[in-house]
């Protein structure tokens, strides 16, 4: 069964320094892959997400990620993170090779320090 | 929110009654969805619509129901509420994944206390 793994529960990075938030999937082909953020008592916001084509991608917010196929990966950065960003993420997966039916990760939850 | 409103956004309710949920949108996406999303577990797909009256189970669909009679509203219904149905539960509504818009907008989510 597919799966997503967000291995940080919590990280904490100080406002200007780079941030690196990592998922990893488990699914045979290409995966549509997704990351969301969720501000405190609030829903969750697309990020960004990847299908197909170039594997860096660029999202809202200053956010990208790369989709690294060899390590299952889709790692997100920013390279200099404002307090605003203090938020949970999470990374998600299609399931099977739907776009819409999506399988969550457990989510990181960021800690700014001022 | 993306015309996303979810109703009540608080309930609690006892073990063994019936509670339910609507999510109302103004957008007229052909897609709605059903999340719970429980500390530890990110997000768990409930059920979904792709249409009305067009509905299917997701990850976690025991002792949910869901109606669609049509296109704005998308009704979850606990049919006797259990104490690990205590959850935040969003609405999320989308384009169909052909028209190459697969982004999920998410409602504001319901708070559910089971006692």
């Amino acid at each position: 069964a597919q799966s997503v793994t967000q291995p940080d529960i919590h990280i904490t990075v100080s406002e200007g320094a780079s941030l690196e938030l990592r998922c990893n999937y488990s699914y045979g082909a290409t995966p549509y892959l997704f990351w969301y953020v969720q501000s405190p008592g609030q829903g969750l916001q697309l990020l960004l997400k990847y299908f197909s084509g170039d594997t860096l991608v660029q999202g809202i917010k200053g956010f990208e990620a790369e989709f690294k196929r060899s390590q299952s990966s889709f790692n997100l950065r920013k390279p200099s993170v404002h307090w605003s960003d203090a938020a949970e993420y999470f990374c998600a997966v299609g399931a099977g090779d739907s776009s819409y039916k999506l399988i969550f990760g457990s989510g990181t939850r960021l800690l700014v320090r001022p | 929110d993306a015309g996303i409103t979810q109703s009540p956004r608080h309930k609690v309710t006892e073990t063994g009654t019936p509670v339910t949920l609507r999510c109302h949108q103004t957008e007229n996406h052909r897609y709605m969805y059903w999340y719970r999303q429980d500390p530890g577990h990110g997000l768990r797909l409930i059920h979904y619509s792709y249409g009305v009256k067009d509905t299917d189970k997701g990850e976690v669909s025991d002792g949910y129901s869901v109606s669609r009679s049509k296109t704005e509203d998308f009704l979850l219904t606990l049919e006797s509420a259990t104490s690990s149905q205590t959850s935040v539960y969003f609405c999320a509504i989308s384009d169909p994944p052909w028209a190459g818009q697969d982004t999920q907008y998410f409602g504001p989510g319901t708070r559910l206390t089971v006692l």
